[in-house]
């Protein structure tokens, strides 16, 4: 079965710091993996996504992620975090096969707070 | 290109009372997504759609109906409300169920059942 974790309910770092919201995936067949965020009282906006090829993606905001398949992993990472930048964010995963095919599946979300 | 639009944006609903949350999306997608989001659990998938016509449960479908005549429209039905049915309801949409896509988000309705 699909899964996400997100071990962490809440990261906070200084403003000018890097940050990194962790994220691990169960997935039977190949992952697409995908981050989005959610400010307070709106829906989900697309970061990034990773399909195949290149194991850094660059996304919107400034944001990156890295896919290590070996640890199942795909963190989110900033080199240095912004005030704007604190808002909850989800780890998505599905898979290129299965009766699942195309279904998001989501973490629980971690929030992030960066303090000035 | 209003994206995802969902109306109501808040409702309060009594315990048994139906209602439809209305969803739209002006981007020529195929698929169409119902999740609900309850605090600290992430997003659940409630019904899903492949194109007008067509329809499928989610994780969580119980208590929920669903149609989808059009592919422009995705109403979501809550037939005998219950206070368990309090959460914040997102409609999403893709161009395909292919599983790379990215989905698209609607703002959200929150329902709260007394």
């Amino acid at each position: 079965a699909q899964s996400v974790a997100q071990p962490e309910d809440q990261v906070n770092v200084a403003e000018g710091n890097p940050l990194t919201v962790k994220c691990t995936y169960s997935v039977s067949g190949n992952p697409y993996l995908f981050w989005y965020v959610q400010y307070p009282n709106r829906g989900l906006q697309f970061l990034l996504k990773y399909i195949t090829g290149d194991n850094l993606v660059k996304g919107s905001y400034g944001f990156e992620a890295e896919f290590n398949k070996s640890q199942t992993s795909f963190h989110l990472k900033k080199p240095s975090a912004l005030v704007s930048d604190s808002a909850l964010y989800f780890c998505a995963v599905s898979s290129d096969r299965g009766s699942t095919l195309g279904r998001l599946y989501f973490g629980r979300g971690t929030q992030l707070t960066v303090w000035p | 290109n209003a994206g995802v639009t969902q109306t109501p944006k808040f409702r309060i609903l009594k315990i048994g009372q139906s209602m439809t949350l209305q969803c739209t999306q002006d981007m020529n997608h195929n698929y169409m997504y119902w999740y609900r989001q309850d605090p600290g659990m992430g997003l659940k998938l409630i019904y899903y759609s492949v194109g007008a016509g067509i329809t499928d449960k989610g994780e969580v479908p119980n208590g929920y109906n669903v149609s989808r005549s059009t592919t422009e429209d995705f109403p979501l039905r809550l037939e005998l409300a219950a206070p368990s049915q309090t959460s914040v309801y997102f409609c999403a949409s893709s161009t395909t169920g292919r599983g790379f896509y990215e989905q698209y988000f609607g703002p959200g309705t929150r329902l709260t059942v007394t």
